[in-house]
């Protein structure tokens, strides 16, 4: 059966909407913040990162903003497609490498 | 980026026994390999850092007899499971860092495919 912590955030949306999928981190003093996309049954794949000194860091079709103020990071996809339906997660990193993961967000793309 | 291939990708065994999991680097040499864990339609958890040449660096909570770690060069480290047991049943994940390497973006991490452990 299903228990409680199990079930991932959900987000879906249109093909060629927008999408925002949100994330709050923990630690004020993390270096920096990464995005991955994780589709099922593979590893992470990375899509964008940013340093804690930025507010803003675009890529191709995608964007990352940060608010440290009240510790939160998302992603923006532009003309979302179906190819981009996945599990979403930001991770939070410093020097060593050691990345702490948040939660995931999984995002279904409706043609 | 660096390539990482993981063995096996999947991997079904009976209770009590020991399964050993392949981290490759391809075309790249890593001093610093992680191992993470990740359980159905939860996140990632870090289980352990394996440098080359050195004693792996567990997180809390992760028995270091049970999780075995060898980083023995710079392109294989290996995760071994031993004894396991059904609540060992998860998706192993391991991960290359780049740490200021030219070829790499600084602070990148390349995640293998995973290897899907199924303890009966």
């Amino acid at each position: 059966g299903e228990s409680v912590g199990l079930h991932l955030p959900t987000l879906s949306v249109q093909e060629g909407d927008n999408s925002i999928i949100n994330c709050a981190y923990s630690n004020s003093a993390s270096d920096y913040f990464i995005w991955y996309k994780q589709e099922s049954g593979k590893g992470p794949q990375f899509i964008i990162d940013i340093r804690s000194n930025m507010d803003k860091r675009q890529g191709q079709r995608v964007t990352v903003l940060l608010n440290k103020t009240v510790k939160h990071l998302s992603l923006q996809i532009a003309a979302t497609q179906p190819g981009d339906s996945a599990v979403y997660f930001c991770a939070e990193g410093n020097q060593g490498g050691k990345l702490i993961f948040g939660q995931g967000t999984e995002l279904s793309v409706k043609p | 980026g660096a390539v990482v291939s993981q063995h096996p990708s999947w991997v079904i065994c009976k209770s009590g026994t020991s399964v050993k999991i392949e981290c490759r680097s391809l075309d790249f040499q890593a001093t610093t390999m992680f191992w993470y864990r990740q359980f159905p339609k939860q996140s990632l958890m870090l289980m352990a850092t394996s440098n080359e040449g050195s004693k792996a660096t567990y997180e809390q909570g992760v028995e270091k007899d049970k999780f075995l770690i060898n980083h023995a060069s710079l392109t294989l480290s290996t995760l071994t499971v031993t004894s396991a047991h059904p609540e060992d049943s998860s998706f192993y994940i391991c991960s290359l860092y780049s740490s200021g390497r030219a070829r790499l973006r600084d602070n990148e991490q390349f995640f293998g495919p995973g290897t899907r452990l199924t303890v009966l």
